[in-house]
């Protein structure tokens, strides 16, 4: 089983709409969620981090339920600049004295004017 | 302020041949420093980290080799390289403020032919 697993896309959606990217991952013991961007042939940003209470970022919003170990990333009113593709990332301990992140291999969202 | 470089920037290397890729750090001390590899269509995948001069951890058994020579220096390299060893490769370290974000450098894209 895959640590994280992804939507595999790509989301192709005209500006305005909402799109919704969904996430899984495999570690009960995993400590701490993320999303992070990577523009084409860039490296990966920290979008936002993800709250068990959820969290909101302007048009962003990141749910977290350690139960199902899900996790979910909400766009609102989509711009020609969200395209790009979307990483889930889960944090973990590496047992080395640091912490070490697994990466999704990503959804790509096309905004489409 | 933290910064993180990488070079070169794209690479085209016959099969067989040696590599030699080099991360280096500003803006911090002590900081652990991973190596990434993106392969086409592929997620993130840890190739190595370490937390102090001198110190690896390999993630997967593979071509390469990493060494930490200097506190904010990490290198990336092989006696002889594969197809296989095509891909993005990425450095990052954690930001100062907690292990919240792994800030990445701009990356090597590596074509083995």
């Amino acid at each position: 089983r895959k640590e994280v697993e992804q939507d595999p896309g790509p989301f192709n959606v005209p500006e305005g709409a909402t799109v919704a990217f969904n996430c899984t991952y495999s570690n009960s013991a995993s400590q701490s969620f993320f999303w992070y961007r990577q523009d084409c042939r860039k490296e990966p940003k920290l979008l936002m981090s993800v709250y068990s209470s959820g969290n909101e970022d302007g048009r962003f919003t990141a749910q977290l339920n350690r139960a199902s170990q899900y996790i979910s990333l909400l766009i609102r009113d989509s711009k020609l600049s969200d395209s790009a593709t979307y990483l889930c990332v889960v944090k973990g301990d590496s047992g080395a004295g640091s912490y070490q992140l697994t990466f999704g291999k990503g959804t790509k969202l096309s905004v489409i004017p | 302020s933290q910064t993180i470089h990488q070079w070169p920037a794209t690479l085209v290397q016959p099969v067989g041949s040696p590599l030699s890729l080099e991360c280096t750090v500003e803006g911090t001390s002590n900081p652990n420093l991973y190596w990434y590899r993106q392969a086409a269509g592929r997620g993130l995948q840890l190739l190595f980290y370490s937390v102090g001069i001198g110190q690896i951890s390999s993630e997967v058994p593979q071509n390469l080799s990493a060494s930490r020579p200097q506190d904010r220096q990490f290198i990336l390299s092989s006696k002889k390289l594969l197809l296989s060893d095509s891909g993005f490769y990425l450095c990052a370290f954690w930001g100062l403020s907690s292990y919240n974000e792994q800030f990445f450098g701009p990356g090597t894209r590596l074509t083995v032919l």
